[in-house]
């Protein structure tokens, strides 16, 4: 099971340089997400999509781009890269539909790990 | 202002005893509260929930306790095995959305 798939998993980025980091699920999840994690901070949402077309901004959406045209995939645009975004990145999943009594499951990628310099 | 926290970066048991994560939260709005096991190197993955209108929920070794009117949770992990050595995250949620909050994450070590 593929689950949330993301790549590259390790990149380096000479600070203005932009990139894409891609995300991709197999479990037709309508919600995608992207989360950073810097260090004693946890994770903060960077941007969501609730579906094909439809995105929003997260707690920390500067210098960041996304788009969803697709149900599976979701990526990640870095327009010009600052030491700033130097961190772990993970996308996530999970279905519209939740349980009452546990709420919503969502489902998270491995991580890219970026470094700006 | 962190709505989610986590005071204690690093906890040490010694195998077979309980390990207890805690967790604080500011935003009386959040319907659910989701404890994530991390791995160095992998992404979070889910262990377990809790509805706000509930004060316990357990599956297996994890049991999650809710205090809502001192907005509080914690987590108990009984027999600790050196398999949980983890960083464990507290995380809340509004509407069952796709939404979290995260708190900082806590160090658990088990020692065998």
């Amino acid at each position: 099971n593929a689950g949330v798939t993301q790549t590259p998993k390790f990149q380096v980025l000479k600070t203005g340089q932009s990139m894409t980091l891609q995300c991709a699920q197999d479990m037709n999840h309508e919600y995608m997400s992207w989360y950073r994690q810097d260090p004693g901070m946890g994770l903060r949402l960077i941007h969501y999509s609730v579906g094909a077309g439809i995105t929003d901004q997260g707690e920390v959406p500067n210098g960041y781009n996304v788009s969803r045209s697709t149900t599976e995939d979701f990526p990640l645009r870095l327009l010009s890269a600052a030491p700033s975004q130097t961190s772990v990145y993970f996308c996530a999943s999970s279905l519209r539909t939740a349980s009452p009594l546990s709420g919503n499951t969502i489902y998270f990628g491995e991580g890219s790990w970026l470094t700006v310099v | 202002d962190q709505q989610v926290k986590q005071n204690s970066p690093s906890l040490s048991v010694q195998e077979g005893r309980i390990s207890i994560l805690n967790c604080d939260y500011t935003n009386s709005m959040f319907d659910y509260f989701l404890w994530y096991k991390k791995y160095p190197a992998e992404g979070p993955t889910f262990l377990i929930s809790i509805s706000s209108i509930k004060d316990k929920n357990e599956d297996g070794r994890f049991t999650v306790f809710l205090n809502k009117s001192a907005k509080h949770l914690s987590l108990h992990i009984v027999p600790s095995q050196p398999g949980d050595s983890a960083v464990y995250f507290c995380a809340a949620q509004r509407n069952a959305g796709n939404m979290l909050t995260f708190g900082g994450g806590t160090r658990l070590m088990v020692k065998p």
